[in-house]
């Protein structure tokens, strides 16, 4: 495609469920970011692909939170036992070049509501 | 860690008006991008400015890395330019600034 795309869009959960979010960069491009924005907040960063290797996973808040890239395209992050804090919209972005600080390109997001 | 400021918070313009949005940055970075975040939450990239003056269109945007600190310029603002401007740093990961919330009235 021509852009990182996100789905679901949105995602309702009750508190205890797991979810799935999915991301499928730009084609091609090597590095893979996953970030959590709350309401009027700027992203911050969860962790960061380069491949299938997760390079960097400080972000991620708690060991609930699981992300990976098996095949070095598409990445699932995994949020398990959903709580209401983990309530935020999570947004993937890609970036062609290995080491992460190339110019970064941005799904639409997908905003999770835990009740 | 790294501290990434932006100034003005919050900013009302007429439309047709110019304005110089600020961003700070506590640290040497090496790269640094600018993005639009419209109101359907979409981030949409403006400038990827590690250093220097890029322009496009009625933006255009000045990294001073050596003084830590990068200004986007908008002029002649229109209702489109509405939204949250994020600036984001590298420093061994992509930290996004406290944004502008930048409104342009008819």
């Amino acid at each position: 495609g021509a852009g990182v795309s996100q789905s679901p869009r949105y995602k309702v959960a009750k508190r205890g469920q797991d979810v799935a979010l999915r991301c499928d960069p730009i084609s091609g491009h090597v590095s893979l970011f996953w970030y959590q924005q709350a309401l009027g907040q700027g992203p911050e960063f969860l962790t960061y692909f380069q491949n299938e290797a997760q390079l960097d996973k400080s972000g991620l808040p708690s060991d609930r939170f699981f992300a990976e890239r098996p095949e070095g395209s598409v990445s699932t992050l995994k949020i398990q036992r959903t709580q209401q804090e983990d309530s935020a919209v999570y947004l993937c972005a890609s970036s062609l070049p290995s080491g992460g600080q190339g110019e970064q390109f941005f799904g639409p997001g997908t905003r999770l509501t835990v009740l | 860690g790294i501290q990434v400021e932006q100034s003005p918070p919050d900013l009302i313009l007429q439309e047709g008006a110019n304005s110089t949005l600020r961003c700070n940055f506590s640290d040497s970075v090496n790269n640094l991008q600018w993005f639009h975040q419209n109101p359907w939450g979409q981030l949409i990239n403006l400038f990827y400015i590690p250093s220097g003056t890029k322009q496009n269109g009625r933006l255009s945007a000045t990294t001073v890395a050596t003084e830590r600190y990068s200004l986007l310029y908008i002029s002649s603002s229109q209702t489109t330019d509405s939204g949250v401007y994020f600036c984001a740093v590298w420093f061994y990961k992509y930290i996004f600034g406290t944004g502008t919330r930048l409104k342009v009235l008819a």
